[in-house]
């Protein structure tokens, strides 16, 4: 069973359009962060995120996490190409652990 | 600046064989964790390693063993590899507590056990 669960697991879409990727739990984390990686590369950290409520933004994206520190959502406005990849959630609960969510695989058609 | 260094990249063992993937920093970080990277599932942590001399389990550590003789290397070893264990392997590393700071991945290692 996951901690974490994505949502969509893949999605296409064209250049320009908007999209929302959703990270769910019935857990409580510490901090959530976000990751994109990309074939043959590691997962690279976008943002983390650690009181209810937050909302960060980094260029055309936008990430909140939930009020409950359950959930989060990553928003992208005006996808290009240089977006596609797969991204990730993260959430921390006890002292060391890291727990990665299922991943939504983004591709953007130029 | 090499950052988190994984060997081999590529790996095909036979049921039964021993291993052991490599990683290594030289960001002076005190955090280390193997992770493995499953279709549909994410990255799973097998081990970490808070500082020299300290190891412990994470969420799939069975039929892996882990040692942290030196800040820099964080070695992960398959006792007797199972098809069950094909997957790729990330070794991370992080200043402190992952969940607080900047976790840096390695390129991977695609193991493959027939």
């Amino acid at each position: 069973t996951q901690l974490l669960e994505q949502s969509p697991q893949f999605l296409s879409i064209q250049e320009g359009e908007n999209l929302t990727v959703y990270c769910n739990s019935s857990s409580v984390f510490s901090s959530l962060q976000w990751y994109r990686q990309e074939p043959g590369e590691g997962p690279v950290l976008l943002v983390t995120v650690v009181t209810g409520g937050e909302v960060k933004k980094l260029k055309r994206l936008t990430f909140q996490f939930g009020d409950a520190r359950k959930d989060s959502s990553l928003h992208i406005t005006a996808a290009q190409p240089g977006d596609t990849g797969l991204y990730l959630c993260a959430g921390g609960r006890g002292a060391n652990n890291l727990f990665f969510g299922t991943g939504t695989r983004l591709t953007v058609i130029p | 600046n090499a950052g988190v260094t994984q060997t081999p990249k590529f790996q095909v063992l036979k049921t039964g064989q021993s291993m052991t993937l490599q990683c290594a920093q030289d960001m002076n970080h005190e955090y280390m964790s193997w992770y493995r990277q499953d279709p549909g599932m994410g990255l799973r942590l097998i081990h970490y390693s808070v500082g020299a001399g300290i190891t412990d389990q994470g969420e799939v550590p069975n039929g892996y063993n882990v040692s942290r003789s030196t800040t820099e290397d964080f070695p992960l070893r398959l006792l007797s590899a199972a098809p069950s264990q094909t997957s790729v392997y990330f070794c991370a590393s992080s200043y402190s507590k992952p969940m607080n700071t900047e976790a840096f991945f390695g390129q991977g290692t695609r193991l493959t056990v027939v």
